[in-house]
């Protein structure tokens, strides 16, 4: 079991505040990824990592960025808030095993924007 | 497309009361089919991971199969806090070296005493 972490937990901010989402895993996965969850609704993949210095969009559009200095850590950055991006945010990591990458999931954080 | 469908949407169970959810799939070449519960307001917890059709895998009251269409997760006498929303993914093989994860919409199970 992978040990994944993301802090806040819980975030109320207003529109236009620029906010950044921490994302650690200590299991040195190279993977790691970032998804969107609206209450009720399906994941959705906005950005994934092969590795350090590498990213990539996801499925869903967004307005967020990341980055990927260090293999354990997978931050998420809102330059400026708007109440569209009030979601669920999980971040994910994985390591290629023999058959698939099974990925490991983080508590998430619950996104409020005013 | 690649394509994932779970059903029900929703199964209220009595306690002891056995059933099964389904999970269908259609895409070009299975990596591997994953199963997640998720409880309210947290993350998804891994289950289990299917490969190849035939596969069967089991964790105390729970039990996937796989088969080339299609999953089932099997809960056999379940308990109150078996309750929480499963999810179901699959993996397909890219010619690159990631694979993405698909997943369903999901099953709200809920078990009553």
């Amino acid at each position: 079991e992978a040990d994944i972490y993301q802090t806040p937990r819980y975030l109320v901010i207003g529109t236009g505040k620029k906010i950044t989402l921490e994302c650690s895993q200590t299991m040195g996965h190279d993977k790691m990824y970032w998804y969107q969850q609206d209450p009720g609704m399906e994941l959705h993949l906005i950005h994934y990592s092969y590795g350090v210095n590498s990213t990539e969009k996801g499925d869903l559009s967004s307005e967020s960025t990341v980055s990927r200095i260090r293999t354990e850590h997978f931050p998420l950055t809102l330059e400026s808030a708007r109440p569209s991006h009030t979601s669920q945010y999980l971040c994910a990591s994985s390591e290629t095993g023999p058959g698939g990458d099974t990925q490991y999931f983080g508590p998430g954080t619950r996104l409020t924007v005013l | 497309e690649d394509q994932v469908t779970q059903s029900p949407e929703a199964l209220r169970l009595q306690e002891g009361e056995s059933s099964s959810l389904n999970c269908s799939y259609t895409v070009s070449g299975l990596r591997g089919l994953f199963w997640y519960r998720q409880d309210p307001g947290k993350g998804p917890e891994f289950l289990f991971t299917l490969y190849s059709a035939g596969e069967e895998k089991e964790k105390e009251r729970l039990k996937a199969t796989l088969t080339k269409k299609e999953s089932f997760l099997h809960i056999t006498a379940p308990k109150p806090e078996d309750s929480a929303t499963y999810l179901c993914a699959v993996q397909v093989w890219k010619t690159d070296s990631w694979g993405k994860l698909q997943f369903g919409a999901g099953t709200q199970v809920v078990v009553t005493p």
